[in-house]
């Protein structure tokens, strides 16, 4: 009974190459995010949807590009990928502020490990 | 996103109480005051929150000074599993949702 899981928990993979990262939460968040960890450990916001409506593009490359089918799922694609992309990436959801009935807080997932060859 | 401040590294011994501190003398009016923690190869995992009131829950207390410019998190008795980085993180009720996550404070806890 996850509540937010990311597949796969490691991906190795060469440059250049296009990986998916998957996330899903069962709590019935609105919101979902994607978060960077980078080896100096700074964690830095990616996107943000809620409702399957992009809300949150922070300034990142044009490879990334995140895919919401549904409210419970959030995808990330990157493409040509680079050794500059090795971090962890964490997934999180939460429900909308307090005037949508939610308190903001983030649920994150046991993150991604890519390391790029 | 108003800025925080929080000391690089804390230790304690097992079973003693812990308290982090937390600066943010730019705080606005609006924003709350919230603490997540990482645990050593673990997603970020949210420990508390508060406004203006102390707070307390199953696994801390939030201290708040009275005029909102700073905060403590306590841990009453701290266990080796309390060992990670405590975020303190201010986030308005206005805008993107994202968490602006500083350095935080690394926390180790001796047997």
């Amino acid at each position: 009974d996850t509540a937010v899981s990311q597949t796969p928990k490691y991906l190795v993979t060469q440059m250049g190459n296009d990986k998916s990262i998957k996330c899903e939460q069962n709590l019935g968040h609105d919101t979902m995010y994607w978060y960077k960890q980078d080896s100096k450990k700074f964690l830095k916001i990616m996107f943000s949807y809620n409702n399957k409506e992009l809300i949150i593009n922070e300034t990142v490359p044009n490879r990334f590009s995140p895919k919401s089918p549904d409210k419970a799922h959030l995808n990330l694609h990157i493409n040509s990928l680079e050794l500059g992309d090795s971090a962890v990436y964490f997934c999180a959801s939460s429900q909308a502020r307090p005037n949508r009935g939610g308190d903001g807080t983030q649920y994150f997932g046991p993150g991604t490990r890519l390391l790029v060859l | 996103d108003a800025k925080t401040t929080q000391p690089n590294s804390m230790e304690s011994n097992e079973e003693e109480p812990v308290h982090l501190p937390c600066n943010h003398s730019t705080i606005s009016g609006t924003d709350y005051i919230h603490w997540y923690r990482q645990l050593p190869s673990q997603g970020p995992e949210y420990v508390i929150h508060g406004l203006t009131s102390n707070v307390n829950n199953r696994m801390a207390s939030l201290a708040i000074a009275e005029d909102r410019k700073s905060s403590t998190l306590i841990l009453h008795r701290a266990t080796l599993r309390d060992a990670a980085v405590y975020y303190c993180i201010l986030r308005g009720i206005q805008g993107a949702q994202k968490l602006v996550f500083g350095q935080g404070t690394r926390l180790t806890i001796n047997p």
